[in-house]
């Protein structure tokens, strides 16, 4: 099975700067999709962004970017210009495209913004 | 929000009872999952479904059964609930040329006292 470990069980950004998460996963496909989902306290799970492994640009979604390492299995998630509507629990995930459909999900780390 | 509805949306019951969780989708989306989340774990997934009739369980369905008879509706049971099983549970399609898109429903709190 395939493994997806968030090592940051906890951080806080002041509004306005720059955080970086951190997920890492073991696989040994090489055809897979990583993701970062957002969790607000309304408990709805919504998808920030999307990165296929086989493309070497990194995945931007307006102030949300991605640093892909394939080599080092490492998918953090940079979040720029940090805003109070950002503090929510941030999972990591991965699916493969080799083996089916299933996702696996990091464990999440709770992101606070402060005024 | 893909079109996902799950009910009910809470639901308190006592150990030993089944329960039974709906997820509804109007898109007519070919794979469908059940996942619990439950606080250090994340969201581990109970079964998944991909197609009508089409199952395959994940890594946590030990206590859980699911069927799908229709391309709309997944259905979770637990036959005998416990407390072990009290959790949130989503529901959740996949979508895009490669199914790699994943949409989940609003999720429902279950308590078993």
């Amino acid at each position: 099975a395939q493994t997806v470990t968030q090592s940051q069980p906890e951080m806080s950004v002041q509004e306005a700067e720059t955080v970086t998460l951190s997920c890492t996963y073991d696989t040994s496909e090489s055809n897979y999709y990583l993701f970062w989902y957002k969790q607000p306290p309304s408990r709805q799970m919504i998808l920030v962004i999307r990165q296929e492994a086989y493309k070497q640009q990194n995945a931007t979604e307006n102030r949300f970017s991605v640093n892909f390492q394939k080599a080092a299995k490492s998918f953090s998630l940079k979040i720029s210009d940090s805003q109070l509507g950002d503090t929510a629990m941030y999972f990591c995930a991965f699916m493969s495209g080799e083996t089916g459909n299933q996702f696996y999900f990091g464990t999440g780390t709770s992101l606070t913004v402060i005024p | 929000d893909a079109g996902i509805t799950q009910s009910p949306r809470h639901k308190v019951t006592e150990t030993g009872t089944p329960v039974t969780l709906r997820c509804h989708q109007t898109e007519n989306h070919r794979y469908m999952y059940w996942y619990r989340q439950d606080p250090g774990h994340g969201l581990r997934l109970i079964h998944y479904s991909y197609g009508v009739k089409d199952t395959d369980k994940g890594e946590v369905s030990d206590g859980y059964s699911v069927s799908r008879s229709k391309t709309e509706d997944f259905l979770l049971t637990l036959e005998s609930a416990t407390s072990s099983q009290t959790s949130v549970y989503f529901c959740a399609i996949a979508e895009g040329p490669t199914y790699n898109e994943q949409f989940f429903g609003p999720g429902t709190r279950l308590t078993v006292l």
